[in-house]
């Protein structure tokens, strides 16, 4: 079974622009969570969709937004990019039923000049 | 939402000695504690988890205790090998809402 795919793995964008990364969960996952990984922070949650909805969303501003799509996929984009905004973003999926394990993606690693 | 404390930020254990993190957590609803290991590079993935119906759970070399009254749960690792070397995450999970702690980088000096 193939693992949880997160494109594209590296990025550099300018201040200002916009960005949109995408998820493939594990077949048969409905569950798509997102978290922002920096030095120091940990692990910061982002948003959880289920069945295209999302459910669950974190503390972060309204630059940040999500979707996910019919087959699961999702997608998360980030507008008006700012420094902070450099970071890994992993995303993870779970089969939903019960309250389980998380599988991680390997991320996305954005840099913002 | 869920708010995840973990201490200490940074351990550094000889090799063969015992390694505790421990983790708070805010929300009493919250009813799943895994704990993941996520070597340099890699992503973050599961060693062991404990439910709000267990108090304490054992896999080897590693063991997890959860005090659903003082909320908090702590992670325990005996015997520390070289590659046990990790940054390691609690997490608290209500329903799909995992919120995790901030991490605690080990260092298992050989």
């Amino acid at each position: 079974k193939a693992g949880v795919t997160q494109t594209p793995r590296y990025l550099i964008k300018t201040r200002g622009q916009q960005v949109t990364l995408s998820c493939s969960p594990i077949s048969g996952h409905r569950s798509v969570s997102w978290y922002q990984q920096t030095p120091g922070q940990g692990l910061q949650f982002l948003f959880e969709y289920f069945s295209e909805t999302q459910r669950n969303k974190g503390n972060f501003p309204g630059r940040f937004s999500g979707r996910q799509f019919s087959n699961s996929r999702s997608e998360m984009n980030v507008s008006t990019l700012e420094l902070g905004d450099s970071a890994l973003y992993l995303c993870a999926s779970s089969f939903p039923a019960n309250t389980g394990e998380l599988f991680f993606g390997e991320g996305s690693r954005l840099t913002v000049l | 939402g869920e708010n995840v404390e973990q201490h200490p930020s940074t351990l550094s254990v000889q090799e063969g000695d015992s390694a505790v993190i421990k983790c708070t957590y805010s929300d009493s609803a919250s009813n799943y504690f895994p704990w993941y290991k996520q070597e340099l590079g890699k992503r973050p993935q599961l060693i062991i988890d404990i439910r709000s119906n267990v108090g304490e759970k054992k896999d080897q070399r590693i063991a997890v205790t959860l005090n659903k009254t003082a909320k908090h749960f702590s992670l325990h690792i005996t015997e520390t090998q070289p590659e046990d070397s990790a940054v390691y995450f609690c997490a608290a999970s209500i329903g799909n809402d995992m919120r995790f702690g901030a991490g605690t980088r080990l260092t298992v000096k050989p």
